[in-house]
């Protein structure tokens, strides 16, 4: 089974600060996708970013860059320039290759931004 | 395009009765997979559907189920509620092709189970 892992419940950064996000996982599949998902305190679930495992290039996404390291099964989440309305959970995803949408999250990260 | 909704937003049912929640996917889009999130649990998918067919299960008890519709709206339905199923479940849609796909969210239904 595929398992995503978080280690950080909380993390916060100043306003125009850079922070990193960690995420492990594990699996047995070579071919897979990793995201970001964000969730604000509305509840609905915004895609940060998302990351094909047989691509090496690390996805940017404006402010919102990852590295996925293969090898180590790490995929961690850098926003630069952090502002408030980053203030959020942050969710890392896995789903595996296929005709299918079952997708495995960690636990989360609870991102405070301050002033 | 309008978004994935859900209704109700909030629901409150008493242990032992059921429920039925409903999502409607984008236009478009063939494929609704729901997930629950609760504080102590996270976020754990629960089923998916596509044209009208169950195509993946997650390791929920035979208490939840579901369905699709020819016009990909979706409902899950919980009987005999636990306490447990207090939670917030979010639906999430895509066209279905394939599993690179992005999966988009509804704003979720919260249910309380007193």
């Amino acid at each position: 089974a595929q398992t995503v892992t978080q280690s950080q419940p909380e993390m916060s950064v100043q306003e125009a600060e850079t922070v990193t996000l960690s995420c492990t996982y594990d699996t047995s599949e070579s071919d897979y996708y990793l995201f970001w998902y964000k969730q604000p305190p509305s509840r609905q679930m915004i895609l940060v970013i998302r990351q094909e495992a047989y691509k090496q290039q690390n996805a940017t996404e404006n402010r919102f860059s990852v590295n996925f390291q293969k090898a180590a099964k790490s995929f961690s989440l850098k926003i630069s320039d952090s502002q408030l309305g980053d203030a959020a959970m942050y969710f890392c995803a896995y789903r595996r290759r296929g005709n299918n949408n079952d997708m495995r999250f960690g636990a989360g990260t609870r991102l405070t931004v301050k002033p | 395009k309008a978004g994935v909704t859900q209704t109700p937003r909030y629901l409150i049912k008493t242990r032992g009765q059921q429920v039925t929640l409903s999502c409607s996917p984008i236009s478009g889009h063939r494929s609704v997979s729901w997930y629950q999130q609760t504080p102590g649990q996270g976020l754990q998918f629960l089923f998916e559907y596509f044209s009208e067919t169950q195509r993946n299960k997650g390791n929920f008890p035979g208490r939840f189920s579901g369905r699709q519709f020819s016009n990909s709206r979706s409902e899950m339905n919980v009987s005999t509620l636990e306490l447990g199923d207090s939670a917030l479940y979010l639906c999430a849609s895509t066209t279905g092709g394939n599993s690179q796909e992005t999966q988009y969210f509804g704003p979720g239904t919260r249910l309380l189970v007193l």
